[in-house]
């Protein structure tokens, strides 16, 4: 099965470094996301992306996050000034018009610790 | 919020035996979905009900939805070692561009 691809798999930062996440979703896919879960907690929305736009985007997606599709390919997430609550696992996910349409792929993550 | 609730939080098998773990959650949905979560990876799809349907089965895993008491549970029957993971419930609004909303999640430990 196709997967979404996501880089790096750890990263470590220094609070208040500008950190940025990648993503390669399923190339058919349309609908992107990113989620994310601090450890023990549940898996939180952050954001969608539909069309080269933001389609909603939740209470924790403040102005330190910005999300981008570059290049047709990949989709970002960045995080401008970390704190140290920003460490989580941060999850990309694609969706496809096939059937199921609400059906997520999910990468395996991005362990984020900010020090 | 449309927030989703499992339990129990965690669940202890035999090998061979039936688990059984249940979400409810507040709002109106369009579909409801199961996701696993081995230690530390990434989640992965495991089977979606529409608020239409009442029961659907995929391999040894059975989902109900109860739209009036807004929950469902998933069965997985005849476990194994390997169904060792987290399982999350996740609801769907199609108003809300299908956006999951993930409940807290069970950990199955399946004992050889």
């Amino acid at each position: 099965e196709p997967e979404v691809t996501q880089t790096p798999s750890h990263q470590v930062t220094q609070m208040g470094q500008e950190v940025i996440l990648r993503c390669v979703p399923i190339s058919n896919h349309l609908y992107f996301y990113w989620y994310r879960q601090i450890l023990g907690q549940k898996v939180e929305f952050l954001v969608s992306f539909y069309n080269n736009e933001i389609s909603e985007k939740s209470e924790i997606f403040d102005d330190q996050f910005s999300v981008e599709r570059p290049d047709g390919s990949n989709f970002t997430l960045k995080i401008r000034s970390t704190k140290l609550e920003d460490s989580a696992m941060y999850f990309c996910a694609s969706r496809w018009t096939g059937e199921p349409f609400e059906k997520l792929f999910f990468g395996s993550g991005t362990q984020l610790s900010v020090l | 919020s449309q927030q989703g609730e499992e339990d129990p939080q965690a669940l202890s098998i035999q090998e061979g035996e039936n688990a059984t773990m249940n979400c409810s959650y507040k709002t109106s949905i369009n579909n409801l979905q199961w996701y696993r979560q081995n230690s530390g990876r990434g989640l992965v799809h495991l089977i979606l009900i529409r608020s239409n349907e009442r029961e659907k089965h995929s391999g040894r895993l059975r989902v109900t939805l109860d739209t009036s008491k807004k929950s469902s549970s998933l069965l997985i029957t005849a476990s194994r070692a390997a169904d060792t993971a987290s399982y999350f419930c996740a609801t769907g609004i199609k108003a809300a561009g299908n956006k999951l909303t993930f409940g807290g999640g069970t950990r199955v430990l399946v004992k050889p």
